[in-house]
């Protein structure tokens, strides 16, 4: 079975330093990007960025550059966000999700087909 | 960055309507749009991508449709477990950006 599973909940305190993880099993992880979506409390979905992790190509939002960092250690299949210094801002739901790019000669997307059950990250003084 | 203005931002619907959600692209961007669905406190769940490709495993009910810049998504007969917010996904350039959501609910 393909699956994302991402790491428990976590409470911090603003300017503390935090990384959560996805791990991916069920599929070659080298072989799909993976992406994170970012869902404030009772707000849309945002896109924040995607990583492959085969060779590492990264692509963030605007609105995230600079503010995280997407990685991935392919040796345990594990993606990851982090933040050096979180703002009460940051407190949110985060996904991640399987992104996968067509076969065909068009290129493009199929899209984020396999989703984590979500982190939620608070932050709070 | 691409801008997704999506429509109506939420709706009220009985079972078995006909649900009809758009997606207005403020560039070009192909055929490049996925539509998902999320039901609160879940992860959302990709139900069409390419505009008009339904996923594995995602009801026959559900169809998409559009190029370009204006898309929709169908919903032909409600059922019960579609009350959920639908949100557009434009792949087609950095950043990805998704539409507001339609929040569907039970008339």
């Amino acid at each position: 079975e393909v699956q994302l599973v991402q790491s428990g909940a976590e409470v911090k305190k603003p300017g503390e330093s935090l990384k959560i993880s996805c791990k991916g099993s069920g599929y070659s992880f080298t072989n799909y990007w993976i992406g994170w979506v970012r869902e404030m409390p009772g707000k849309g979905l945002e896109w924040m960025g995607i990583f492959h992790p085969g060779d590492s190509e990264t692509r963030y939002s605007p609105s995230f550059q600079g503010q995280v960092t997407i990685s991935a250690d392919k040796s345990i299949t594990t993606a990851y966000l982090q933040w050096n210094s979180l703002k009460a801002s940051d407190t949110a739901m985060y996904f991640c999700a399987r992104v996968r790019a067509a076969s065909g000669p068009d290129g493009g997307w199929v899209g984020m087909d396999v989703w984590g059950q979500g982190t939620t990250v608070t932050v709070s003084s | 960055a691409i801008q997704m203005t999506q429509s109506p931002s939420s709706l009220s619907a009985s079972v078995g309507d006909r649900v009809t959600i758009t997606c207005r692209a403020s560039q070009y961007i192909r055929y490049d749009l996925g539509w998902y669905q999320q039901k609160p406190g879940k992860a959302p769940e990709l139900l069409i991508s390419a505009a008009s490709t339904l996923q594995s495993g995602v009801p026959s009910r559900f169809s998409g449709s559009g190029s370009r810049t204006d898309f929709t998504l169908t919903i032909s007969s409600l059922q019960p477990e579609d009350f959920a917010t639908y949100y557009c996904l434009q792949d087609y350039n950095y950043p990805w950006t998704f539409g507001q959501g339609t929040k569907v609910e039970i008339k």
